[in-house]
């Protein structure tokens, strides 16, 4: 079965500075997706950024980039540059097949003025 | 364009009342979903829907049942709520059609507390 670990619940970072948030996961399948989802404090689930496993480029989405490392089953979101809209709940997902996605715990990311 | 919308966003029930969430697309998606989130988790499949006319269970499916009544609308029955029920349930939808990495739209929620 599919899980997904964030073993940070929560991290802060002075604003304009740079922030990694942790996540990893099992699977026993070859392809498989990657996904960084952002929740604010309205709820609303907002994609961040999306990474193909066959792909070995790291993805990038403007401040957002991912560092993916196959072989330890590892995804983290780095944000450079961090501003106070980025504040918001960060959830790691994976999803095999039918895209149905295995979302992590989340890390409550607080940035600082 | 609305995209996913959600109804109702807020309900209180008693313990063993019914009750009916609905989800509504306007984007032609294929395959549409329900998740639940429980405080201080992430999120988790309840019930998906590949494609219209299928239904198939997601991790929890426990107490609950689906409808895809057509390719834009899939509903969330509660047939006899239970407070370990109380949660806030997201609806999604994408289009999934040759690449698993199309985005996966969610609507706003809906906060159910079950007393």
């Amino acid at each position: 079965a599919q899980t997904v670990t964030q073993s940070q619940p929560e991290m802060s970072v002075q604003e304009a500075e740079t922030v990694t948030l942790s996540c990893t996961y099992d699977t026993s399948e070859s392809d498989y997706y990657l996904f960084w989802y952002k929740q604010p404090p309205s709820r609303q689930m907002i994609l961040v950024i999306r990474q193909e496993a066959y792909k070995q480029q790291n993805a990038t989405e403007n401040r957002f980039s991912v560092n993916f490392q196959k072989a330890a089953k590892s995804f983290s979101l780095k944000i450079s540059d961090s501003q106070l809209g980025d504040a918001a709940m960060y959830f790691c997902a994976q999803s095999e097949g039918a895209q149905k996605l295995v979302f992590g715990q989340g890390t409550r990311l607080t940035i600082n003025p | 364009n609305a995209g996913v919308t959600q109804t109702p966003k807020f309900q209180v029930l008693k313990t063993g009342q019914s009750m009916t969430l609905q989800c509504a697309q306007d984007m032609n998606h294929n395959s549409m979903y329900w998740y639940r989130q429980d405080p201080g988790m992430g999120l988790r499949l309840i019930y998906y829907s590949a494609s219209e006319g299928t239904t198939d269970k997601g991790e929890v499916p426990n107490g609950y049942n689906v409808s895809r009544l057509n390719k834009r609308e899939f509903s969330l029955r509660l047939e006899s709520a239970a407070p370990s029920q109380t949660s806030v349930y997201f609806c999604a939808s994408t289009i999934y059609r040759t690449s698993p990495l199309n985005i996966q739209y969610f609507g706003a929620g809906t906060r159910l507390s079950v007393l």
